[in-house]
């Protein structure tokens, strides 16, 4: 299994661009979603999906768009680039969504600056 | 809303000491877990805790829930240059939603 893939690794981007940030799951999961991480702030949810069809907001969804065509998919789309999107961005998945002990699984991350 | 507060922020220690990091809210939470990151990587887990008072080892690392299930902490005994990562506590908020908050994380470095 690759686990959880998400591409490209590092990406730069003009303030108005727009972009697609992808990321792929073959664990079946139903469970992903896609978090920001900045300095001192810790990993914030952005958007998330319970499974194919059904997308919800996280905390800091402004500016990001998501949609779930498929259990292994979860693309994140920024609409029009702001420098204030510079971040780290990781898509986690897990089995299922209501144990106490589901496991978040992390891509390895996309880097991305804004200029 | 609900909060989790690190701390401390920031940890640099020599080789062999021991250390504890907190997670605190003023809120109640049915399960706490810990994430180690290391650089250019994800968060991976490392345990969940889901009783007030619990208390689990993973090798020299302790982790435990409050009692009152609002706050945890993780002790490392003898510290060694491997332990050295981010760590994040990460809690599910309230209700059947699947979404997990976490703080802001303990950046620890220690030193050969």
């Amino acid at each position: 299994n690759a686990g959880v893939t998400q591409t490209p690794k590092f990406q730069v981007l003009k303030t108005g661009q727009s972009m697609t940030l992808q990321c792929a799951q073959d664990m079946n999961h139903e469970y992903m979603s896609w978090y920001r991480q900045d300095p001192g702030m810790g990993l914030r949810l952005i958007h998330y999906s319970v499974g194919a069809g059904i997308t919800d907001q996280g905390e800091v969804p402004n500016g990001y768009n998501v949609s779930r065509s498929t259990t292994e998919d979860f693309p994140l789309r920024l609409l029009s680039a702001a420098p204030s999107q510079t971040s780290v961005y990781f898509c986690a998945s897990s089995y299922g969504w209501t144990s106490f002990f589901n496991e978040q699984f992390f891509g390895p991350g996309t880097r991305l600056t804004v200029l | 809303t609900q909060l989790l507060e690190q701390s401390p922020q920031f940890l640099s220690i020599q080789e062999g000491e021991n250390l504890t990091v907190y997670c605190n809210s003023s809120s109640v939470f049915s399960s706490l877990q810990w994430y180690r990151q290391e650089p250019g990587e994800g968060p991976v887990l490392l345990v969940t805790v889901v009783t007030g008072g619990e208390v689990k080892k993973l090798k020299r690392l302790t982790f435990q829930f409050g009692d009152a299930r609002k706050d945890s902490s993780l002790h490392i005994t003898a510290a060694q240059p491997g332990d050295t990562g981010l760590y994040l506590c990460a809690a599910r908020v309230s209700g059947n939603t699947g979404k997990l908050i976490f703080g802001q994380g303990t950046t620890l470095q220690v030193k050969p």
